[in-house]
């Protein structure tokens, strides 16, 4: 099957300029992840969705970060104004229940993120 | 979520087991205990889950203690290229991510 796709893979933009990330999950898969990795840390949940509807987004700076998965398939993350510590990696992923309880994530091969 | 602790990194030779250690001693119930790896400039891959009995499959096997606290992955075979970062995590829907063990398989 296909895997999670992601664009674009490589951004370089200056601080408060503004950029958006694209995912397109595996087929048939309800839930939507997306998660900001910083260098040597772990991937650290922003959003996550349940078809078109908000799981959780606790952890989503509203200020500037906004996401979107509309018709419960394809999500764009949009950062405006973009400030030096969000450069990171952006992995989107995408999962579906193995099992009553257990969700295994497929994580896409990431966008990253420079702001100079 | 559970908090999982892990060593930041682990050294294995080429060829032996490879035994990375997970603690989640404030794990719920119901939530699962999931390990994931990822290699360098890639997204994380799942290697491997359990709730309270132990797993086995072509990747990997987990140990999980009677008292679910803590679990074990084991690459009974390590190869160069399962150097990577090791991520051991728990939870039900949502999965949060600590920093992981490296672990370096050494020729």
């Amino acid at each position: 099957e296909a895997g999670v796709a992601q664009s674009p893979r490589y951004k370089i933009i200056e601080k408060r300029q503004s950029v958006a990330f694209w995912c397109n999950p595996i087929s048939g898969h309800a839930t939507l992840y997306w998660y900001q990795q910083i260098l040597g840390q772990g991937p650290k949940l922003l959003i996550q969705f349940q078809n078109n509807g908000v799981v959780d987004d606790s952890q989503l700076p509203k200020d500037r970060f906004s996401a979107e998965r509309l018709k419960g398939v394809d999500s764009t993350l949009k950062i405006q104004p973009a400030k030096l510590e969000d450069s990171a990696v952006y992995l989107c992923a995408s999962s579906f229940r193995v099992t009553v309880g257990a969700n295994v994530l497929t994580f896409g091969a990431g966008s990253r993120l420079t702001v100079l | 979520d559970a908090k999982t602790t892990q060593p930041p990194s682990m050294d294995c030779a080429e060829g032996r087991a490879a035994n990375l250690p997970c603690n989640h001693s404030t794990i719920s119930g119901n939530e699962y205990v999931y390990w994931y790896r990822q290699i360098h400039s890639q997204g994380p891959q799942y290697i491997i889950h359990g709730l309270k009995n132990n797993e086995t499959n072509e990747m990997a096997s987990l140990i999980i203690t009677e008292d679910r606290k803590s679990s074990t992955l084991i690459l009974p075979h390590a190869t160069l290229r399962d150097t990577a970062v090791y991520y051991c995590t728990a939870g039900y829907s949502t999965l949060t991510f600590g920093k992981g063990t490296m672990l370096l398989v050494s020729p």
